[in-house]
C-alpha cells in the first residue's frame, strides 16, 4: 500500500534552521503536504507543493520536492520556540491523505 | 467562522461500552473524513463520507465500527463494545470540493481523545 516515512525526532537550536525530511511512495500524488500538530491540537496544514513544483517558499518554511527520489523536505528558518510540535509528512492519493508517523521537532535554547 | 467542531473532546469509556463520536464540518462542507490517530502513530485514514453517502470505508474495522453523516446534523463515528486497542485520537475533517480539486482540501477538527479502560 502507499507508505509515507520520516524521521521521529529532530532536535534543532533556536534560531537555526530545522530541515524534516520524507519520503513517499506514490509518484501519481498530485499534492503534498506539510501539517503541524500541536500538543493536544489538531491538525494544522501548514503548506503543501503541487507534484509538478521543485520548490515552494512562504515566508519562513521552504518545501524541496525531488520527484524523481521521492523525496519532500521542510524547511524552518530561524526556528522559534512556537514551533515546537510534531510535523506530518503527508500525500494526496485517491481520495484520502495518507500520512507519515511525523517528527516531533524539539527546540534547544 | 467555525471550523471543524468535535466532541466530545475527550471520551473515557468501559471496554463493552458504545463510544459514539460527533463531528461537525464547517458550514458548507458536504464532505466528512474520519482518521484515527494510534499513540505515537501518524494519522491512518478510516472513511469518507458525504451527506447521506458513505463513498469511501476502505480504513474500517470490519465490525463494531460505523460511520453515518445524515442529512441534518453532525457526522457520527461509532464504536461498540470498544476494546483498549480503541484508544487513540480521532479526527474528523471536512471539505467543501472533492478531493483533488483543491489545494487547502481538508480542514482537520480538533479531535476526540478516546480511552478505553
Amino acid at each position: 500500500g502507499e507508505d509515507v516515512e520520516q524521521s521521529l525526532f529532530l532536535s534543532v537550536r533556536e534560531g537555526d534552521s530545522s530541515v524534516i525530511n520524507c519520503t513517499y511512495t506514490d509518484s501519481s500524488s498530485t499534492y503534498l503536504y506539510w501539517y503541524k500538530q500541536e500538543p493536544g491540537a489538531g491538525l494544522q496544514l501548514l503548506t503543501y507543493i503541487f507534484s509538478n513544483m521543485d520548490m515552494k517558499q512562504d515566508q519562513r518554511l521552504t518545501v524541496l520536492l525531488n520527484k524523481k527520489d521521492k523525496h519532500l523536505s521542510l524547511r524552518i528558518a530561524d526556528t522559534q520556540t512556537g514551533d515546537s510540535a510534531i510535523y506530518f509528512c503527508a500525500e494526496e492519493w485517491d481520495d484520502k491523505i495518507i500520512f507519515g508517523k511525523g517528527t516531533r521537532l524539539h527546540i534547544l535554547p | 467562522n467555525a471550523g471543524v467542531m468535535q466532541n466530545p473532546r475527550h471520551l473515557v469509556r468501559r471496554r463493552g461500552q458504545e463510544a459514539r463520536l460527533r463531528c461537525s464540518p464547517v458550514k458548507g462542507h458536504s464532505h466528512v473524513y474520519w482518521y484515527r490517530q494510534l499513540p505515537e502513530e501518524g494519522l491512518k485514514f478510516m472513511v469518507y463520507l458525504q451527506k447521506e453517502n458513505i463513498i469511501d470505508e476502505s480504513g474500517m474495522p470490519k465490525e463494531r465500527f460505523s460511520a453515518e453523516f445524515p442529512k441534518e446534523g453532525p457526522s457520527i463515528l461509532r464504536i461498540q463494545q470498544v476494546v483498549r486497542g480503541d484508544s487513540a485520537a480521532y479526527f474528523c475533517a471536512s471539505s467543501p470540493l472533492l478531493a483533488g480539486e483543491s489545494t487547502d482540501t481538508q480542514y482537520f477538527g480538533p479531535g476526540t481523545r478516546l480511552t478505553v479502560l
